[in-house]
């Protein structure tokens, strides 16, 4: 069963926010939320990861809702180069828990 | 910068031959991971290591082995190819404990089983 929903495709006008929304309403108390991003013919890319606070980082800000079962990835000014499928994980913050990426959200950013 | 490398960037197989698919890092990271990328199925996870030596199966490792005899390299083979491994392999690394969900990506292989 998949752990995270996130709607298929999204559309961004070049410079506007993206603001890429994730669900996960079966998380629990000791899984983080991850995001990644792969742009086509790449390698996914790590992009951002928060528990129950609010996260920035020199890519995007992620917001976590406070109980938990949602989150938004917010890429302040899209750009081109943000074309990319994202993905939404949940996860245990622990050595041996690994990454099971889903089918993601198709993000084009136009201009 | 952080660097993870796979050896070839396109392959083309046999049947039944046997492939190797080397990945090297150069960030001295604890945990070196093998998933394959398929359209409609999304990156599914084939083996991983925590450590020299060591690995653990994945979601999908039939079909697979892998050896990891020093810190900054990860084989991944493939004994006997089949046409249903033509496929995207990525592998990727990640610091120690603390940061396992920190994955960094090569640029994946594309194998093609003819």
């Amino acid at each position: 069963d998949a752990k995270t929903t996130q709607p298929t495709s999204m559309d961004c006008a070049e410079g506007r926010a993206a603001n890429l929304p994730c669900n996960h309403s079966t998380i629990s108390g000791n899984e983080y939320v991850y995001w990644y991003r792969q742009i086509h013919s790449q390698g996914p890319q790590y992009i951002i990861h928060g528990l129950k606070n609010n996260e920035t980082n020199e890519m995007a800000s992620l917001i976590i809702t406070e109980d938990r079962k949602s989150s938004t990835l917010i890429l302040p000014h899209a750009t081109l180069r943000d074309t990319a499928v994202y993905y939404c994980i949940v996860r245990l913050n622990s050595g041996y828990s690994t990454l099971t990426f889903g089918k993601g959200t198709m993000l084009l950013v136009s201009p | 910068d952080v660097k993870v490398t796979q050896s070839s960037r396109y392959l083309v197989k046999r049947t039944g031959e046997k492939v190797f698919l080397e990945c090297v890092q150069d960030m001295d990271h604890e945990n070196m991971f093998w998933y394959r990328q398929d359209p409609g199925l999304g990156l599914r996870l084939i083996y991983f290591s925590y450590d020299v030596k060591m690995k653990e199966k994945g979601d999908i490792p039939e079909g697979y082995s892998v050896s990891r005899e020093k810190k900054e390299r990860f084989s991944l083979i493939l004994e006997s190819a089949s046409t249903n491994q033509t496929s995207m392999y990525l592998c990727a690394s990640s610091p120690g404990l603390a940061r396992t969900g920190e994955l960094f990506f090569g640029e994946g292989s594309r194998l093609t089983v003819l």
